[in-house]
């Protein structure tokens, strides 16, 4: 069964850093592309990174390049968002993904003072 | 980057058939943006139930399909159930990065 889990997510203040993970099982982790996205308080779904199997290729949405950085350790079937230089409207749920199928649980980052 | 629109809203009747629409600011919608479609009730983690345009997670019930429709994607739901009530969000690729639309709540009713 394929599991995604992520983890790190908390209270910040704005212009902080916060690294979220995400603990993947149940498939060849290094074979996907894989996915955050993250949704506002009563918002939408918002795309925010993505990266290759190997990594060579990683995506951003605009509101975010030169801020977050999205990374992998395929031998630790993990994938991480650094984030840095936070803003109040980064607050949102972050959801890891496999798109095609699997859906992390989500977790809370909060940005305020 | 692109804009991706959705209808705000819909309704259908228990039973009945509906087409939810995803259409992109930079030109018609074709298989190489890849769509997705997303399934979302409220305090929980949205579910994939469409991607590439067509293929079905394998949760994907039967009463719905995706395609290409008049220069958008085109999520159809046939045979409306109560549980179908939720918000629906389609995907599209851009060549790298990736564009949400704005999100159908779908209301049976």
């Amino acid at each position: 069964e394929v599991q995604l889990v992520e983890s790190g997510g908390g209270l910040v203040q704005p212009g902080g850093s916060l690294r979220l993970s995400c603990a993947a099982s149940g498939f060849t982790f290094s074979s996907y592309w894989m996915t955050w996205v993250r949704q506002a308080p009563g918002k939408g779904l918002e795309w925010v990174a993505n990266i290759k199997q190997e990594g060579s290729e990683k995506y951003y949405v605009d509101s975010v390049k030169g801020r977050f950085t999205i990374s992998r350790d395929n031998a630790k079937n993990s994938l991480y968002l650094h984030m840095n230089s936070l803003r109040a409207e980064d607050t949102a749920v972050y959801y890891c993904a496999r798109l095609t199928d699997s859906w992390g649980q989500g977790t809370l980052v909060t940005v305020s003072s | 980057q692109a804009v991706v629109t959705q209808e705000p809203s819909l309704t259908v009747s228990p039973g009945g058939t509906v087409t939810l629409t995803c259409d992109s600011s930079t030109g018609g919608v074709t298989s190489d943006h890849y769509p997705y479609w997303f399934q979302q009730k409220p305090g929980q983690a949205p579910r994939t139930l469409i991607y590439d345009t067509s293929n079905k997670d394998s949760w994907t019930p039967a009463r719905f399909s995706g395609s290409l429709l008049g220069g958008k994607a085109a999520l159809t739901l046939s045979g409306a159930q109560p549980e179908d009530e939720a918000e629906y969000y389609c995907l599209l690729s851009y060549s790298g990065p990736w564009v949400f639309g704005g999100g159908t709540k779908l209301t049976v009713l």
